[in-house]
């Protein structure tokens, strides 16, 4: 497509339920990147997608969260038996060619807004 | 580990009131420092690239410039729609493929 689509852009859940934020890169970016951005804060790295397969995961905070990528493209990011802590917004990018020196432009979702009751 | 800071945490703005953004960053082998502009209830937006001491970039009313410590993004002659978070970033050479984000600025200008 022509931007980072991410869905839902808003969820709302207990604490204790599980939940999936689904993340469609732009055709081509063969990177991938899950963040994490709370009130006040700078954005948090989650992981690191280079294709299908995940190089870095370091950012992930615990066990509860997982995420996967299946066929070079959508990715989903998984929390388990959520936390009040995990409300943030999950922001996916995207990265295309490689740039000068290593360095490269992402390409950011409008996110996903999650709120643990 | 890399470290991003950014000052002030908000600016308030006349329209006109030129200004300027702080991003000190401790980096091991800088890759590339980072702008993003990031508007309410979407994701941060790309500005600049800047990759060397003493590089500088323009946009409109914005430019952007670089030290070996610092990075500063001016705003001259501010309009309502500078209005913004704006984001510093920066890639070392030990994870050049990860950027670490400062906690941004928000700047409010009015008319």
């Amino acid at each position: 497509g022509a931007g980072v689509s991410q869905s839902p852009s808003n969820k709302v859940t207990e604490k204790g339920k599980d939940v999936e934020l689904r993340c469609d890169p732009i055709s081509g970016h063969t990177a991938l990147y899950w963040y994490r951005q709370s009130l006040g804060q700078g954005l948090e790295f989650l992981i690191y997608f280079q294709g299908n397969s995940a190089p870095d995961k370091s950012g992930l905070p615990s066990d509860r969260f997982s995420a996967e990528r299946t066929g070079g493209s959508v990715s989903t990011l998984t929390i388990q038996r959520t936390q009040q802590e995990d409300s943030a917004v999950y922001l996916c990018a995207g990265r295309g060619g490689q740039g000068r020196s290593g360095a490269n432009v992402l390409t950011f979702g409008a996110g996903s807004r999650l709120t643990v009751l | 580990e890399d470290q991003v800071t950014q000052s002030p945490e908000a600016l308030r703005l006349q329209e006109g009131e030129s200004s300027s953004l702080n991003c000190s960053y401790t980096v091991s082998g800088l890759r590339g420092l980072f702008w993003y502009r990031q508007d309410p209830g979407k994701g941060p937006e790309f500005l600049f690239t800047l990759y060397s001491a003493g590089e500088e970039k323009e946009k409109e009313r914005l430019k952007a410039t670089l030290t070996k410590k610092e990075s500063f993004l001016h705003i001259t002659a501010p309009k309502p729609e500078d209005s913004a978070t704006y984001l510093c970033a920066a890639a070392g050479a030990s994870n050049d493929y990860k950027l670490s984000f400062g906690a941004g600025t928000t700047v409010t200008v009015r008319a």
